[in-house]
């Protein structure tokens, strides 16, 4: 089995930095992802963290340390669009790549 | 990077009967992933289908209440059967555009049984 643990909530002002973070514990780990899903949309893919270390995109960059089980998600320069449910996943197996998902952040960002 | 059609979009069905959910993704795709998502919660995988072979389920789903097609390497449905007022909720398709490309989803079928 699997278990993914992240903040149920954060609120930050425009033009902040936010970091969610992300502890997970599963076997077959292949890596971390980070999805962003707007009320009633689809969940749109953010980053990908396979090894250790952080990768940029954008205003948002996602950091992964294998040996503490441990993610985040970083966005900085906050807008109002960025108001949605941030969820981190872990995908198990190579071939079959299968992902599971944390329960989800709701990020809420005021003017 | 694909593009999924799912539909219907949504249903309201009577509990008893069954609705099959129809994906069609642009390219051809080995795995297609079947999720399930309750108002609010998050994404539980329901089953893995493979062109040719059965689908492979998730702890807690079954393929009597969940059976799967995937004909082809393009198309899957999966339909809710016998349902119940449980099985309200939203079913989203997914497929991987490659390790480390992360996982396209279907715009999802929002269902609700009364």
């Amino acid at each position: 089995g699997q278990s993914l643990e992240q903040p149920s909530e954060v609120t930050a002002v425009e033009g902040a930095i936010v970091q969610i973070n992300c502890t997970y514990q599963t076997s077959g780990f292949y890596g971390l992802s980070w999805y962003q899903q707007h009320d009633g949309g689809a969940p749109t893919f953010l980053s990908y963290n396979a090894l250790d270390g952080l990768e940029e995109t954008g205003r948002f960059s996602s950091f992964l340390s294998r040996s503490d089980s441990y993610g985040y998600l970083l966005l900085q320069e906050l807008q109002m669009k960025d108001s949605a449910s941030y969820f981190c996943a872990v995908r198990r197996g190579s071939t079959l790549g299968r992902l599971y998902f944390g329960r989800g952040t709701q990020l809420t960002v005021w003017p | 990077s694909a593009v999924i059609s799912q539909k219907p979009s949504r249903d309201i069905c009577q509990r008893g009967t069954s609705l099959t959910i129809q994906c069609q993704v642009d390219s051809q795709v080995t795995m297609m992933f079947w999720y399930r998502q309750q108002p609010g919660q998050s994404l539980t995988l329901i089953a893995t289908a493979n062109q040719g072979s059965e689908a492979t389920y998730e702890s807690g789903f079954v393929i009597d209440k969940f059976p799967i097609s995937r004909p082809n390497l393009t198309f899957s449905t999966l339909t809710v059967s016998n349902m119940s007022p449980e099985d309200s909720s939203i079913y989203l398709c997914s497929v991987e555009r490659g390790q480390g490309y992360g996982y396209t989803f279907g715009s999802g079928t929002r269902l609700t049984v009364v």
